[in-house]
């Protein structure tokens, strides 16, 4: 079974903090997504990579930046934490799969507070 | 207006009920999934479709591609598939993407 990690599943930091949240997968997949998940809004992307040390913006990439300097890690980083970034983080990773759509594959998500 | 609709965004049922949500959108597809998602947070796969019927267990996910609509039905519905269930597709234009519904919150109570 695919295993998506996501290094803390509560997290409360402050404001102007630099917040760092990791994934890792551990089935040699090309893509991996962050995603947050805000009520009644669905899930949105901020970032997604196909390949080491690639990354493509997603819908809401402002106040975000994005690291995959391994096949299996990809970070998120907030780079000064601000209130309105209170939200459920969602990773997830899923197979390249030459153009055909392949299933994705979530962690447990990181439940982010900024104080 | 968004390019996936679910309805109903909320349902509340009994035990044993027959269960029908909704799933409609407006792009050109290649694929559509249905997710499930738990109090706590974790998503799960539980269907991809690009034409026709899927069944797993009391879990049916159906798909018109010509009326843009799919259905994602649960027989014998049990408390324990009390969730949030979500519409995503996959859109023609992007391999990576996909355009997420809102989700429908699902309370089956005993």
């Amino acid at each position: 079974d695919v295993k998506v990690t996501q290094s803390s599943r509560y997290l409360v930091k402050r404001t102007g903090e630099k917040v760092f949240l990791e994934c890792v997968q551990d089935m040699d997949h090309e893509n991996m997504f962050w995603y947050r998940q805000d009520p009644g809004l669905g899930l949105r992307l901020i970032y997604f990579s196909y390949d080491v040390k690639m990354k493509e913006k997603g819908d809401i990439p402002e106040g975000y930046s994005v690291s995959r300097e391994k096949k299996e890690r990809f970070s998120l980083i907030l780079e000064s934490a601000s209130t309105n970034q209170t939200s459920m983080y969602l990773c997830a990773s899923s197979l390249q799969g030459r153009g055909l759509n392949q299933p994705q594959h979530f962690g447990d998500g990181t439940r982010l507070s900024i104080l | 207006k968004n390019e996936v609709e679910q309805s109903p965004q909320n349902l509340t049922a009994q035990e044993g009920e027959f269960i029908t949500i909704n799933c409609s959108y407006s792009v050109g597809i290649s694929a559509l999934h249905w997710l499930q998602q738990h109090p706590g947070g974790g998503i799960v796969s539980l269907f991809m479709l690009s034409s026709g019927k899927k069944k797993h267990g009391r879990l049916i996910a159906t798909i018109n591609i010509q009326e843009k609509h799919s259905s994602l039905h649960i027989t014998a519905s049990h408390p324990r598939d009390s969730a949030v269930y979500i519409c995503a597709v996959n859109n023609m234009d992007s391999n990576y993407q996909l355009i997420w519904g809102a989700g429908t919150k699902l309370i089956i109570k005993p």
